[in-house]
């Protein structure tokens, strides 16, 4: 069964930088690309973009442009987000999610990271 | 403020059939079709609709989708407790390239 799995629970203080993980199982990584949506608390969902896994393409949202940074390992069959420059209203839970491509849904979602961005 | 409009929360009875509204412009619903969402409180969303009117596998048949325009919506029939959860529409907007997300419907039970 498809799986997501994503790294634990991180707190940072303004300024610093964070790094999510996202480890994939149970179909063929590279077939799909990888979303990475937010919800700040009691907040609605915000798409921060997406990366393919077959090469690396890339589609970020205009809001987080400049300060994210998206990549995959294909041999673990891993994506990360990078996220720099932390604010306060950075805070939120970190969703990855599976897509075919950029625009197509976004189907088997990860558990959550929680980032917590405090001084 | 989202780019898609859902009203903030919705009501039913046990048994009962509520719709929620989805509400967004010509970029984005009138040009692509809309997914649906479900999340329970603590966790990650789940597909609930897509391509409009898809159900993945697993889904009951409760739940279905339709669009007209600019605005889409998600009917769920015979109400059970464990609906009592948030729902979320979403849609590829052309203006913005990317997806865009309504607020979010909180649906009581009573």
């Amino acid at each position: 069964q498809v799986q997501l799995v994503q790294s634990g629970a991180e707190v940072k203080k303004p300024g610093a930088s964070v790094k999510v993980s996202c480890k994939a199982s149970g179909y063929t990584f590279t077939n799909y690309g990888i979303n990475w949506v937010r919800q700040a608390p009691g907040q609605g969902l915000e798409w921060m973009g997406w990366i393919s896994a077959y090469n690396g393409n890339t589609n970020y949202a205009q809001k987080v442009q400049g300060r994210v940074t998206m990549t995959t390992e294909t041999s673990t069959s891993t994506a990360y987000m990078e996220l720099r420059s932390l604010r306060s209203d950075d805070t939120a839970v970190y969703y990855c999610a599976r897509g075919y491509s950029s625009s197509t849904r976004a189907d088997y979602w990860g558990q959550g990271t929680l980032v917590t961005v405090s001084s | 403020q989202s780019v898609l409009t859902q009203p903030p929360s919705a009501s039913g009875t046990p048994g009962q059939r509520v719709t929620i509204s989805c509400s967004g412009s010509s970029s984005n619903i009138a040009s692509n079709t809309v997914n649906w969402y479900q999340q329970l409180p603590g966790t990650a969303p789940k597909l609930l609709i897509y391509s409009n009117n898809q159900r993945p596998s697993g889904v009951p048949d409760r739940f279905s989708g339709s669009k007209s325009g600019t605005s889409a919506s998600l009917a769920i029939s015979g109400l059970q407790s464990e609906d009592e959860v948030h729902y979320y529409c979403a849609t590829w907007d052309d203006s913005l390239n990317g997806w865009v997300f309504g607020g979010g419907t909180k649906l009581t039970v009573l």
